[in-house]
């Protein structure tokens, strides 16, 4: 394929309002990340997936974000009654192998609570 | 715990002159960094990883264990280098990246 794909490219959601950010990532790469991006910072983790297995979700930020991978390709990054402070860039990466080696970006979904 | 410090969040160089985008780590053994690099409009994209000591679009970084750094250089900057740069290191369970806050570089004409 052409590459990480994330959707919606931008999202507005009032704050209380659930989302669901989706990745699908390149084709035959087992491992799958989740990052934050604030504004003027770098990406932070968030969690990851080795095929379908959530294997560290310890930069999660609370209770309210949840991730799956439930075939082990698409993945779904979902924020429950957002708040302003959720409001970022949320990245997709994935690689071929375990995590260490290159990773590849998808374009990100920007998350924009009011 | 795993740290990587960018110190300048700007960075303005003429074309042909020399650049040095600095980062500092903070890491507890043998660490196995990467510069990343985002242009305009593009996706962050993998630049460089010390591991393979590779020279990638003409730059190159040293792993200097002595002063915990690892700055990425170029000999003569192109106008095409403009681009916000990365430095990031493995932490946690090894697997995931820290990243640095990143230096927005401008090579101006």
């Amino acid at each position: 394929g052409a590459g990480v794909s994330q959707s919606p490219r931008y999202k507005v959601a009032k704050r209380g309002q659930d989302v669901a950010l989706r990745c699908d990532p390149i084709s035959g790469h087992v491992s799958l990340f989740w990052y934050q991006q604030a504004l003027g910072q770098g990406p932070e983790f968030l969690t990851y997936f080795q095929n379908e297995a959530q294997l560290d979700k310890s930069g999660l930020p609370s209770d309210r974000f949840f991730a799956e991978r439930p075939e082990g390709s698409v993945s779904t990054l979902k924020i429950q009654r957002t708040q302003q402070e959720d409001s970022a860039v949320y990245l997709c990466a994935s690689s071929l192998g375990w995590g260490r080696e290159k990773l590849f970006f998808g374009s990100g979904t920007q998350l924009s609570v009011l | 715990a795993q740290r990587v410090t960018q110190p300048e969040k700007l960075l303005s160089v003429f074309k042909g002159a020399p650049v040095e985008l600095k980062c500092n780590y903070s890491y507890s053994g043998s660490p196995e960094l990467f510069w990343y690099v985002q242009y305009s409009r593009q996706r962050l994209q993998l630049l460089l990883r010390h591991i393979s000591r590779e020279s990638i679009k003409g730059f190159t970084a040293d792993l200097n264990k002595g002063e915990t750094s690892f700055h990425l250089k170029k000999p003569f900057a192109q106008e095409e280098d403009s681009a916000m740069y990365y430095c990031a290191l493995p932490s946690g369970s090894a697997r995931q990246l820290t990243f640095g806050s990143g230096t927005q570089l401008t090579v101006l004409p």
